[in-house]
């Protein structure tokens, strides 16, 4: 399978913390993008990084890219309790034209 | 006003009907796709299209069918065939310069 994994599973942190979470892929990629699902909602793109990049940011997020270790992360800096939500990534493979997403990070922020 | 539209937001079905979910994007994207999610999961895929009257399928096709008559429509029909089709359902739709894929809002399907 070409499925991203999001790690960890869950994370839980204060207000004004930052948070990391972490994707792993199997294949070579295009590209991956970053995903937050608030609950009952849809997904809101985040950010796009493509294979030949290593570090993007847009406001409060930065994404890195490790092609060689083929995983990414998500900072999300000086967290605000209106992040809590749940994060996905996605992966789209050098071949074919679908998408691979993993199971996701649930944060919660605290007040 | 652009974006990708879904409705019903909430669908309720009995045993042994069919019905359809309706997706209807502005964005002039010709890729568009349909998935599936399930409490605490990630998505899969059922169908997906990139260019009007094609499709495939995709993971989880089983008791699904999917037509594509309009590039801004792509709507989605959960056969009696789909043994477990309680779940939410999202539609996405493509850009086709850095494959960015954008979301509905998605609609959330009940069986009674």
């Amino acid at each position: 399978s070409q499925q991203g994994e999001e790690d960890p599973q869950a994370l839980s942190i204060q207000e004004g913390e930052n948070a990391t979470m972490n994707c792993s892929y199997k294949t070579s990629i295009n590209n991956l993008q970053w995903y937050r699902q608030n609950s009952g909602r849809g997904l809101v793109h985040l950010i796009l990084i493509r294979s030949n990049e290593r570090e993007k940011h847009s406001g409060r997020l930065r994404v890195t890219l490790d092609t060689s270790k083929k995983s990414s992360s998500l900072l999300i800096t000086a967290s605000r309790a209106a992040d809590t939500a749940s994060y996905f990534c996605a992966t789209d493979a050098k071949t074919g034209n679908q998408f691979y997403f993993g199971t996701g990070t649930s944060l919660t922020v605290i007040p | 006003d652009g974006g990708i539209t879904q409705s019903p937001k909430y669908l309720f079905r009995k045993e042994g009907q069919n019905v359809t979910l309706s997706c209807e994007q502005n964005l002039n994207h010709d890729a568009m796709y349909w998935y599936r999610q399930d409490p605490g999961q990630g998505l899969r895929l059922i169908y997906y299209s990139q260019i009007v009257n094609d499709f495939q399928k995709g993971d989880i096709a089983e008791g699904y069918s999917v037509s594509r008559e309009k590039k801004e429509s792509f709507p989605l029909t959960v056969t009696s065939a789909q043994k477990n089709p309680t779940a939410f359902y999202l539609c996405a739709s493509t850009t086709a310069v850095y494959n960015e894929q954008f979301f509905g809002p998605g609609t959330r399907l009940t069986v009674l």
